[in-house]
């Protein structure tokens, strides 16, 4: 377990619906990232928060949107859904965001099935 | 940004054979390189990790080289094991990107 959670674990939707993916960190950690897997692809970054301010963006397309809470939880939140948004999505945390310090631990996933 | 390229992309040993995986970046500002092994279905667990003030670590029976000059590191396994079976995640960091992975299947 590497204490960051994750919840939905499992989530099915129509095309076209908006879902809230929710992320909270291992304690004591303050950057939070995003990212997103294809059935049998890679980890696609999506978007980092550290402290409750987005520090970098990758491949994140509009219709997605995310963001850290006073509490250090994130929200990934994606709307008008496509069939090929299904796939995994993982969060993971780190104390910080300079490379020293970047270890990331991830979160078990929520696994998106659009329908 | 930084584009970190993974070879091979699948790699099929035998039980107690040693399996190497290779990864180069373009980055020369990386400075941080860990390994991630995912299981089917599961989270990306990270294994081990090197620093660019090291050239080598090693953990029992995974070891990490780098190489700052060529801009390439590598993971080796030794000994596997068919619990060694998973796709391995390298990533240079810098930035956010990770290799493409490699899925391992260990034979027994």
């Amino acid at each position: 377990d590497s204490g960051v959670t994750q919840t939905p674990k499992h989530l099915i939707t129509a095309t076209g619906q908006r879902v809230t993916l929710r992320c909270s960190p291992r304690s004591g950690d303050l950057s939070v990232y995003w990212y997103q897997q294809s059935l049998d692809q890679g980890l696609q970054f999506l978007i980092q928060y550290y402290n409750g301010e987005e520090r970098a963006k990758g491949n994140i397309l509009e219709r997605f949107s995310a963001q850290q809470f006073p509490d250090l939880h994130s929200e990934l939140n994606l709307s008008s859904l496509e069939l090929g948004d299904s796939a995994l999505y993982f969060c993971a945390s780190s104390v910080a965001f300079g490379a020293y310090t970047d270890t990331q631990y991830f979160g078990p996933g929520t696994r998106l099935t659009v329908l | 940004g930084e584009n970190v390229e993974q070879h091979p992309s699948t790699l099929s040993v035998q039980e107690g054979d040693s399996a190497v995986i290779k990864c180069t970046y373009s980055d020369s500002a990386s400075n941080y390189f860990p390994w991630y092994k995912q299981e089917l279905g599961k989270r990306p667990q990270l294994i081990i990790d090197i620093r660019s003030n090291v050239g080598e670590k090693k953990d029992q029976r995974i070891a990490v080289t780098l190489n700052k000059t060529a801009k390439h590191f590598s993971l080796h396994i030794t000994e596997t094991q068919p619990e060694d079976s998973a796709v391995y995640f390298c990533a240079a960091r810098g930035k956010f990107y990770f290799g493409s992975g490699t899925k391992l299947n260990v034979k027994p």
